[in-house]
């Protein structure tokens, strides 16, 4: 079946580093990537995703790259800030309707 | 519309005992879902709706658990003699189908159960 394998945490870094959070997948055909982001004390929410081979999603200086060749979607910020300080979660989204999830990524900036 | 809710937001039980979580998605959305989610763990699909149809279940989701969405407005998720195992967040997201469809879930904040 449908799997996602993300990177764990949790991930440390002062502000102004350079991020990376590592994401695989396992599916069957061609499956839509999305990253969401759960800050503390709220719900999921989308930060950004890419539906075909080589589609780049991008939102709020985060980037990641559907690449199929190596079944990842990987996600990175080059300049990370305090806000940014929550638990981030790789999913995708395969011929059911429904998405899979990562384990999550908790990410903890430091002025 | 201030996007999904869900209630309550905490409820905790003794085992055995029936609970039962509401979630009212976004009004225009079609789609409605429902996931488990661990400490520490992704979450987990449980079901989903289209309107008031229910389209999948997931194996996890036992003989104790039952949802509905009536109306193909709020849904509600029962789970009957709670378990120490079910104590969980369970959360309910929901989305728009159609010819706009982005594949985007919106999510709640999340009903905590604790099954003592």
């Amino acid at each position: 079946g449908n799997s996602v394998t993300q990177m764990e945490g949790p991930v440390t870094l002062s502000e102004e580093a350079f991020l990376t959070i590592n994401c695989t997948y396992t599916a069957t055909g061609y499956p839509s990537l999305f990253w969401y982001v759960q800050y503390p004390g709220e719900g999921l929410q989308l930060l950004l995703k890419a539906t075909k081979a080589d589609d780049k999603g991008s939102n709020k200086g985060f980037e990641a790259t559907y690449r199929k060749e190596t079944t990842s979607f990987h996600l990175e910020k080059g300049s990370v800030q305090v806000s940014d300080s929550a638990v981030y979660f790789c999913a995708l989204r395969g011929g059911s309707e429904k998405l899979v999830f990562g384990k999550g990524t908790k990410l903890t900036v430091n002025p | 519309d201030t996007g999904v809710s869900q209630d309550p937001r905490h409820k905790i039980t003794k085992r055995g005992q029936n609970v039962t979580f509401r979630c009212d998605p976004i009004s225009e959305h079609n789609r409605l879902y429902w996931y488990r989610q661990t400490l520490g763990q992704g979450p987990e699909f449980l079901t989903y709706f289209q309107n008031e149809a229910q389209l999948e279940k997931s194996r996890l989701l036992s003989d104790r658990f039952s949802a509905e969405r009536p109306k193909g407005s709020f849904s509600t998720l029962e789970i009957q003699r709670t378990e120490q195992g079910d104590s969980a967040m369970y959360l309910c997201a929901s989305s728009q189908f159609g010819t706009t469809n982005t594949g985007e879930l919106f999510f709640g904040e999340g009903s905590r159960l604790t099954v003592l």
